[in-house]
């Protein structure tokens, strides 16, 4: 079966500092790995994703991720952090097996915090 | 309107009542989701519309009922919840049941059942 844990519930961190989100999957078979954001009131928009390729992946407001097979984890990164990255952050996996292309799997999120 | 629409945006009923959650995409996409979000729980899949035909229950109890009449609306038919059905409900669509497709979330009702 597959399953995501976000370890950090809770981040707090510092306007222009830089933020790492960890996630670990498991998963069968190579996943496809996703990074969602939600934002107060707001549905889940995609950040960025990685089906196959090169393992640091560039997303969308300056987010990058990078996959590492040998420890089964896809961690977020952002250089420096805009108050405006306050929400919510949901890491999910799927991929072909199983059956079923289209079901992803999220973890519990975790919620960042940013101080002025 | 554009992307994907939810009304209600919040809607309490109790445990007797029958209400309707409804969800429009505007993006031309064939596949439609239901996905039921609770507190201090991951987002769960709950339905996958696929041209207008279900494909995927993920076990969920019969007391939800989606309909999908065309490709552009997915409606949630609820009657008889239990509080433990109180939760953010989202709707996503994708242009087809695959993941290589971006799903696109409205931004959900949250449902309080009493």
């Amino acid at each position: 079966a597959q399953s995501v844990t976000q370890p950090d519930i809770h981040i707090t961190v510092s306007e222009g500092a830089s933020l790492e989100l960890r996630c670990n999957y498991s998963y069968g078979a190579t996943p496809y790995l996703f990074w969602y954001v939600q934002s107060p009131g707001q549905g889940l928009q995609l950040l960025l994703k990685y089906f196959s390729g090169d393992t640091l992946v560039q997303g969308i407001k300056g987010f990058e991720a990078e996959f590492k097979r040998s420890q089964s984890s896809f961690n977020l990164r952002k250089p420096s952090v805009h108050w405006s990255d306050a929400a919510e952050y949901f890491c999910a996996v799927g991929g072909p097996s199983g059956g079923s292309n289209y079901k992803l799997t999220f973890g519990k999120g975790t919620l960042l915090t940013v101080n002025p | 309107e554009t992307g994907v629409t939810q009304t209600p945006r919040h809607l309490v009923m109790g445990m007797t009542n029958k209400k309707s959650l409804k969800c429009e995409q505007h993006l031309g996409h064939n596949a439609m989701y239901w996905y039921k979000q609770s507190a201090k729980k991951p987002l769960e899949l709950m339905f996958v519309y696929s041209l207008e035909e279900r494909v995927e229950n993920n076990s969920v109890p019969s007391r939800f009922s989606p309909e999908c009449p065309n490709s552009s609306h997915l409606f949630l038919h609820l009657h008889t919840l239990q509080p433990e059905d109180s939760a953010l409900y989202l709707c996503a669509s994708s242009q087809g049941p695959d993941l290589a497709y971006e799903q696109y979330f409205g931004p959900g009702t949250r449902l309080t059942v009493t």
